[in-house]
């Protein structure tokens, strides 16, 4: 089943523009995650936040979460052409849950130079 | 330098064919995940494992099989009674709960 659902479903923008991509879920969560996959590649793992956690700062990425909402932001400032790629955003149970994820369908961001 | 490598990178397979798809890692993670990716689309759970010699069905587990012999190896057989296997397989592994995965670079399936 697919937990996670992401918009825009594409995004295209210029260089040094910011990018923000929403997910949304269903169910309760242990933790939020977002990846990146550039095209036929494996996944690369960008930044965790927790349930109990709000914002979460790395680089140029910025991550928010809204349990009420049930939903995640992941904001890209000062984008540029090398982050061109899907992106994915994947939610955790806790518990028994063997830390299995649930991934989104993903957003396709574009940055044009 | 640590990592996780899947293998083949890309596989042919011929109607009624068994493959098995290859994934090693040598991070020391407990956990590891076979997941499925078609066009255009999300990740969907095959099978995940926790421990050596334990694992459990994902979401679409039906005509996929596999072993946890050894820490570092989760290898996925796909058999003949997956009717549409044509997909990217990508394998991850992690340290469980609460904790991000680190991924294979994929084997792309094709059936011919």
């Amino acid at each position: 089943s697919q937990q996670g659902e992401e918009d825009p479903q594409a995004l295209s923008i210029q260089e040094g523009e910011n990018a923000t991509m929403n997910c949304s879920y269903k169910t309760s969560i242990n933790n939020l995650q977002w990846y990146r996959q550039n095209s036929g590649r494996g996944l690369v793992h960008l930044i965790l936040i927790r349930s109990n956690e709000r914002e979460k700062h790395s680089g140029r990425l910025r991550v928010t979460l809204d349990t009420s909402k049930k939903s995640s932001s992941l904001l890209i400032t000062a984008s540029r052409a090398a982050d061109t790629a899907s992106y994915f955003c994947a939610t955790g149970a806790g518990g028994t849950s063997y830390g299995k994820l649930t991934f989104g369908q993903g957003t396709i961001l574009t940055v044009h130079p | 330098d640590g990592g996780i490598t899947q293998s083949p990178k890309y596989l042919f397979r011929k109607e009624g064919q068994n493959v098995t798809l290859s994934c090693e890692q040598n991070l020391n993670h407990d956990a590891m995940y076979w997941y499925r990716q078609d066009p255009g689309q999300g990740l969907r759970l095959i099978y995940y494992s926790q421990i050596v010699n334990d694992f459990q069905k994902g979401d679409i587990a039906e005509g996929y099989s596999v072993s946890r012999e050894k820490k570092e190896s989760f290898p996925l057989t796909v058999t003949s009674a997956q009717k549409n296997p044509t997909a990217f397989y990508l394998c991850a592994s992690s340290r469980g709960t609460g904790y991000g995965y680190t991924f294979g670079s994929g084997t792309r399936l094709t059936v011919v």
